[in-house]
């Protein structure tokens, strides 16, 4: 069974850091792998979806990389700004248990950054 | 605005009411799914429908029952539910699954509570 961790649960920096939040994950055989943002008692956005045979995307401050092989992804954030304080949940698709063509998304617990003025 | 609305944003219901959540997406997809997000744990997948056919019913009890008329709405139906399903409930969809097209799109949710 696919389980997905997040590490560290919350962080906490001042403006202006940069800054590496962590995923891992524990069966390297996934489709892709997506990094959402959500605010408090809202949706989730989507941020970059990285193809398994992909290493890297960038999209203006945020660059995320995957390392399939040994499971891990990172989401590195550039000179934080307040602005993007939430919750960040990393996903990974896959089968699924039952296979076939039932893929599914497995999501982290999430971190939960604050960047202080 | 992610082109996934769901609405009602909030409910409130009796654990012997029945009520509907609806979720219609604008972006052409073919894939919707629900999900459910309690406080302290992970998303769980719940029901994903593909060109409105469901594929995945992650063992949720039958006191949700979903419904996909079309590729654009997706309705959960709720009826006795439990305290415990208290939750934030959740609608995403996306163009395809497995590997290509499958960025998912959610809605802000609906945030309900059962008394």
């Amino acid at each position: 069974k696919q389980e997905v961790t997040q590490i560290p649960a919350a962080l906490s920096v001042p403006e202006g850091e940069n800054l590496v939040l962590n995923c891992s994950f524990t069966d390297s055989a996934i489709y892709n792998l997506q990094w959402f943002r959500q605010d408090p008692g809202k949706g989730l956005t989507s941020l970059l979806l990285i193809q398994s045979s992909q290493r890297e995307q960038t999209s203006g401050r945020l660059n995320a990389s995957l390392d399939k092989s040994s499971g891990r992804s990172t989401l590195y954030i550039a000179a934080s700004q307040p602005g993007d304080s939430a919750t960040y949940l990393c996903a990974v698709e896959d089968r699924g248990n039952s296979g076939g063509s039932n893929y599914k998304l497995t999501f982290g617990k999430g971190t939960l950054l604050t960047v202080n003025p | 605005e992610t082109g996934v609305t769901q609405t009602p944003r909030h409910l409130v219901m009796g654990m012997t009411n029945k009520k509907s959540l609806k979720c219609e997406q604008h972006l052409g997809h073919n894939a919707m799914y629900w999900y459910k997000q309690s406080a302290k744990k992970p998303l769980e997948l719940m029901f994903v429908y593909n060109f409105k056919e469901q594929t995945e019913n992650n063992s949720v009890p039958s006191r949700f029952s979903p419904e996909c008329p079309n590729s654009s709405h997706l309705f959960l139906h709720l009826h006795t539910l439990q305290p415990e399903d208290s939750a934030l409930y959740l609608c995403a969809s996306s163009q395809g699954t497995g590997g290509l097209n499958t960025e998912a799109f959610f809605g802000q949710g609906t945030r309900l509570t059962v008394v």
